[in-house]
């Protein structure tokens, strides 16, 4: 079953409105999650790194202000598009690293099912 | 900066062919490597491979790692319909904390099974 849950799964708003995105992980806790936008046939770009208890981390080019991230538990980040625009319209997915079940063991990335933004 | 590249980037094949999928990468501290599977939504996992020469096996998947040489090939053998789908290869830093679990995407082979 799903491990990392996303919601809500599709949105269409109004250019100028600000929508917010949830992501959970289900069955353990993550201290650290991922937060991703695809465009059509291309692939997944990272935004930003949302911590626990810290501010979260973004990648070059991606603006602070418009995609506001909040780590409020070790099991949910949110990614709030604010004042979108058309061009925000992607498809985002968040990712949680799972904690290996091995001293040293990699950690397995999960994705969640992705939310399909639409701004028009 | 890390870089990862798979090829070709698109693929057409009959059923019941074996294709093989390549990504190369160039990764500072490499950990692991993984291969997803992306058909309309977000990718499922396939595979992690950590360890040089070692083949992973799911039904008609296969994949192996070579850490000398920086690659990695999956292959699906007598491919069904079903799998066509986008296959996504993504490098993985130490776990050493915070950010270093993040993953860097190669662009993603697109594969077509006609029937």
């Amino acid at each position: 079953g799903a491990v990392v849950s996303q919601h809500p799964s599709r949105v269409i708003c109004k250019s100028g409105t600000s929508v917010k995105i949830e992501c959970r992980s289900l069955d353990f806790q993550a201290t650290t999650m991922f937060w991703y936008r695809q465009f059509p046939k291309q692939s997944l770009m990272l935004m930003a790194t949302s911590n626990e208890g810290s501010k979260a981390t973004y990648e070059q080019g991606v603006e602070k202000d418009k995609f506001l991230i909040n780590h409020a538990s070790l099991t949910l980040s949110t990614l709030t598009v604010t004042s979108a625009h058309p061009e925000d319209s992607s498809f985002y997915i968040c990712s949680a690293p799972r904690p290996p079940s091995w001293t040293g063991g990699p950690y397995e990335q999960y994705f969640g099912p992705g939310t399909r933004l639409t701004v028009t | 900066e890390d870089k990862v590249v798979q090829s070709p980037l698109s693929l057409v094949v009959h059923e019941g062919d074996t294709v093989t999928l390549n990504c190369s990468y160039e990764v500072t501290n490499f950990r692991s490597l993984l291969w997803y599977k992306q058909e309309k939504k977000a990718p499922t996992f396939l595979f992690m491979l950590t360890s040089s020469g070692i083949e992973k096996k799911s039904g008609r998947l296969s994949s192996i790692l070579d850490k000398k040489e920086l690659f990695s090939i999956l292959n699906i053998t007598a491919t069904q319909t079903g799998d066509s789908a986008v296959y996504l290869c993504a490098v993985n830093p130490p776990n050493s904390g915070g950010s270093n679990y993040k993953l860097t995407f190669g662009k993603g082979t697109l594969l077509t099974v006609n029937p």
